[in-house]
């Protein structure tokens, strides 16, 4: 049971390049959900989506876009990365929509942007 | 604004007791949640709490005490895999979860 697959698992990017966090569940997942972790910090949510083919903006959604094609996937995207964007990212899912339910976390995808 | 407040750090011996205590102020309440975290991993579920008292699971016990806004993650009979971090974190009114920044739990044999 893979559960929710993050890739890639750690990654070094220049500053103002564009790069896409892929995240993928097989648990057929109503809600999928990005967050990033920052040392002192708890996690923060950038982006989540309730179900395919929509999508809604977190605490930081500034600087990522998200997509959710399907149930599935739902990738996160920096249009031109900054140095401020280096942390730890976090993708998640829950069955259901209303947040009283148990999330399920990926592995996580390290970013360091120079 | 909203806050989670959990110690930064707690150190405590192979086979002993430790509480890990968390407060909130939050806008509204809908539960609140524990995760254990093990360095370089993924955050995995270890309770929810929604009504007042103490709910026991295993070696682990949650409690929860909304007028207080306040909780403890109780881990009984400690051992050295349970060294990790434990988050804490609370669902408001509007349904979004507020994270605390966790508590990194050592245990010393």
């Amino acid at each position: 049971i893979a559960g929710i697959t993050q890739a890639p698992t750690s990654q070094i990017l220049a500053a103002g390049r564009r790069m896409t966090l892929r995240c993928t569940q097989d648990m057929r997942h109503n809600a999928m959900y990005w967050y990033r972790q920052d040392l002192g910090l708890g996690l923060r949510l950038i982006h989540y989506s309730n179900t395919a083919g929509t999508t809604g903006k977190g605490e930081v959604p500034d600087g990522y876009s998200v997509s959710r094609a399907n149930t599935d996937d739902f990738p996160l995207t920096l249009a031109s990365a900054v140095p401020s964007q280096t942390s730890v990212y976090f993708c998640a899912s829950s069955e259901g929509t209303s947040g009283t339910g148990e999330l399920f976390f990926g592995e996580g995808s390290r970013l360091t942007v120079l | 604004g909203q806050n989670i407040d959990q110690p930064t750090e707690m150190t405590a011996t192979e086979g002993a007791i430790v509480q890990i205590n968390c407060t909130y102020q939050t806008s509204g309440f809908n539960g609140l949640f524990w995760y254990q975290q093990h360095a370089g991993e993924a955050p995995t579920f270890l309770s929810y709490n929604v009504l007042d008292g103490l709910e026991e699971k295993g070696r682990f016990s949650s409690f929860l005490s909304r007028s207080k806004g306040y909780s403890y993650l109780l881990l009984k009979e400690l051992q050295m895999k349970d060294s990790a971090s434990y988050l804490c974190a609370v669902l408001d009114s509007n349904y979004q979860l507020i994270w605390g920044a966790g508590t990194k739990l050592i245990i010393k044999p």
